[in-house]
């Protein structure tokens, strides 16, 4: 089956650092790959739509600036966090769909935050 | 943002029941997505359902696409404790999910 990937399953770094999690899609070119924030005992937020050669698409309150997206390749999205903040503190999970498919998402294994 | 209805939030039960948690929305939906997350981990695809009126079973779950494309359900027949999680539904194309619901399983 569809296989995403995402590096690292966990980041602990200090406040004011940058921080870059990888979203791959194994066996698949995905065109489109989501970005989504969980917070504990909470649902899936989604945070951004990551297109393969143009600008992501943000949900509303979600800052660009804030969450940079790459999405130079079919099989590799990228989410920066700069000057991550305490309050950015979360579980960040990616997903991908399959080129061509309408639906459903596959989704990685997810990167917990903690910034101190 | 936007969020589907899903309930029950929480369900603590005996080995051997069975389960059944539903969606609802204001909106309609051309696909339902249904899926599990372990703690930790990225949810899992467990059912998908494409069409009005659409039952799916895949082993002990079976999960239904309401007739106006507005609400889903799933069920789990016959719960073993690795079907501990939180499963959630999803309304795709708008990629909107339900506020989960937490499967505890007493032994």
């Amino acid at each position: 089956g569809a296989v995403v990937s995402q590096h690292p399953s966990r980041v602990i770094c200090k406040s004011g650092t940058s921080v870059k999690i990888e979203c791959r899609s194994l066996d698949f070119q995905a065109t489109t790959m989501f970005w989504y924030r969980q917070f504990p005992k909470q649902s899936l937020m989604l945070m951004a739509t990551s297109n393969e050669g143009s600008k992501a698409t943000y949900e509303q309150g979600v800052e660009k600036d804030k969450f940079l997206i790459n999405h130079a390749s079919l099989t590799l999205s990228t989410l920066t966090v700069t000057s991550a903040h305490p309050e950015d503190s979360s579980f960040y999970i990616c997903s991908a769909r399959p080129q061509g498919e309408v639906q459903p998402q596959h989704f990685g294994d997810g990167t917990r935050l903690s910034i101190l | 943002g936007q969020q589907l209805n899903q309930s029950p939030q929480s369900m603590f039960i005996q080995e051997g029941e069975d389960v059944s948690m539903n969606c609802t929305s204001s909106s309609i939906f051309n696909t339902w997505l249904w899926y599990k997350q372990d703690p930790g981990e990225g949810p899992v695809l467990l059912i998908a359902l494409y069409k009005a009126g659409e039952l799916t079973s895949n082993g002990r779950l079976t999960a239904q696409f309401g007739i106006t494309r507005k609400d889903s359900f799933l069920n789990i027949s016959a719960s073993i404790p690795s079907d501990v999680g939180i499963y959630f539904c999803m309304g795709a194309q708008k990629l909107v999910f339900g506020q989960g619901t937490r499967l505890t399983i007493n032994p």
